[in-house]
């Protein structure tokens, strides 16, 4: 199967830290990215991941365990303005075929 | 760079009728991609092209999409006939494959309503 889970809505405080998880089923494996959306917009690149471990990038970081099928997008010091969705999409080996999740809609409360 | 562009970016028309929505990607990149977005099935892929050929095409819902990309700046995504359930917004996006990292770059999107 080429199924992407992640959670569907999570809520965080102002200036917190956020774990956005995203499992995936899938052979072939050959990239994971993060994208933000906020509502009305389209999607932006935020990161990605094709070895194991992890890739920072201000507050934002990824993860990627490639044995587990598993990512998870970090989010530090938490602003109002993270408020978005946060799609997991995977890629396939030797194309450019890329699958979504169905996204994660995070809520910041002051 | 202007980014990826696209037009309409909004949409409405009645059942039956044509619609066609058109993509401008970045200059340079290779690849464009179509996807449809909706509440209930979130993102999908229509279709992609590369070097202005297709290659998958197995998203495209039914034989009333199509998709054409006649030269590296434009692409065409065509429903004939539109039907309510078409409503969704429509994104293009465009990469470059370097170094095996191919970041997509999405254009605003054309919002569709099929009344």
């Amino acid at each position: 199967g080429q199924n992407i889970d992640q959670p569907t809505e999570m809520t965080a405080t102002e200036g917190a830290i956020v774990q956005i998880n995203c499992t995936y089923q899938t052979s072939g494996f050959n990239g994971l990215f993060w994208y933000q959306q906020h509502a009305g917009e389209a999607p932006t690149f935020l990161s990605y991941n094709v070895l194991d471990g992890l890739e920072e990038k201000g507050r934002f970081s990824s993860f990627l365990s490639r044995s587990k099928g598993y990512s998870y997008l970090l989010l530090k010091e938490l602003q109002m303005k993270d408020s978005a969705s946060y799609l997991c999409a995977v890629r396939w080996y030797n194309n450019n075929d890329m699958r979504f999740g169905a996204g994660t809609r995070l809520t910041v409360k002051p | 760079d202007a980014g990826v562009i696209q037009s309409p970016r909004h949409e409405v028309t009645e059942m039956g009728q044509e619609v066609t929505l058109r993509c401008k990607p970045i200059s340079g990149h290779d690849y464009l991609f179509w996807y449809r977005q909706t509440m209930m099935r979130g993102l999908e892929l229509l279709i992609y092209f590369n070097n202005n050929v297709p290659i998958d095409d197995s998203g495209m819902p039914e034989d009333r999409f199509s998709a054409k990309m006649p030269n590296a700046s434009f692409s065409t995504l065509k429903i004939q006939p539109s039907e309510p359930r078409d409503s969704a917004v429509y994104f293009c996006a465009s990469s470059w494959n370097r170094e095996g990292k191919d970041t997509q770059y999405f254009g605003p999107g054309t919002r569709l309503t099929v009344l």
